[in-house]
């Protein structure tokens, strides 16, 4: 069965980096793009980027072009999002999810808090 | 990026009622609307995609109709497992965007 198991919360300090990984399996990866999607507390539901896991081509959202990197790694059939310059804006809970028409699997989420 | 709007904010049912969301696009989307389920403290589950495909494994009391502009979800029969919050999102143009939920309540 098909499931994405991501990597666990993570506290971090305003102006530093955070790496959330999403481990795929029980598909061809590389068949499916890979989005990751944000929920901070009382905001919508947010798009930050995907990226084609056959390829590795990316596309960001505008607003967090140049704060975001989306990777993946084939042989791990793992993608990741990395976020940087982290502020207590960016206090949310990160997802990644199996694109196909809309969005049919999605990881746990990953808790990022931003704090001092 | 295309602005999504969805009514009511929240709405009180009672198991066995029939429930309808609307979902706004601030344009044309044709039908590249998806709706979503979501409980507490787990990630959104996939209802509906094309505006009205039943994803498998859903159960058939959910639907969705609509195209261009305006769309609804409709749950013929509310059950217990269905008091969640519900998105539409649109898959059109990016960025994909989401409404901003409706939460049913129990009445």
């Amino acid at each position: 069965q098909v499931q994405l198991v991501q990597s666990g919360a993570e506290v971090k300090e305003p102006g530093a980096s955070v790496k959330v990984s999403c481990k795929a399996s029980g598909y061809t990866f590389t068949n499916y793009d890979m989005y990751w999607v944000r929920q901070a507390p009382r905001q919508r539901l947010e798009c930050m980027g995907w990226i084609n896991a056959g390829n590795g081509n990316t596309r960001y959202s505008q607003k967090f072009q140049g704060r975001v990197t989306i990777t993946s790694d084939t042989s791990a059939t793992t993608a990741y999002m990395e976020l940087s310059s982290l502020t207590s804006e960016d206090t949310a809970v990160y997802y990644c999810a199996r694109y196909t028409s809309g969005f049919d699997y999605w990881g746990q989420g990953t808790l990022v808090t931003v704090s001092s | 990026d295309i602005q999504m709007t969805q009514s009511p904010s929240t709405l009180s049912a009672s198991v066995g009622d029939r429930v309808t969301i609307t979902c706004r696009a601030s344009q044309s989307i044709s039908s590249w609307l998806a709706w979503y389920q979501q409980k507490p403290g787990q990630a959104p589950k996939l209802l509906i995609y094309k505006a009205s495909s039943l994803q498998s494994g859903v159960p058939s009391r959910f639907s969705g109709s609509g195209s261009g502009t305006e769309f609804t979800l409709t749950i013929s029969s509310l059950q217990p497992d269905d008091f969640a919050t519900y998105y539409c999102q649109q898959y059109s143009s990016y960025p994909w965007t989401f409404g901003q939920g409706t939460k049913v309540e129990i009445k």
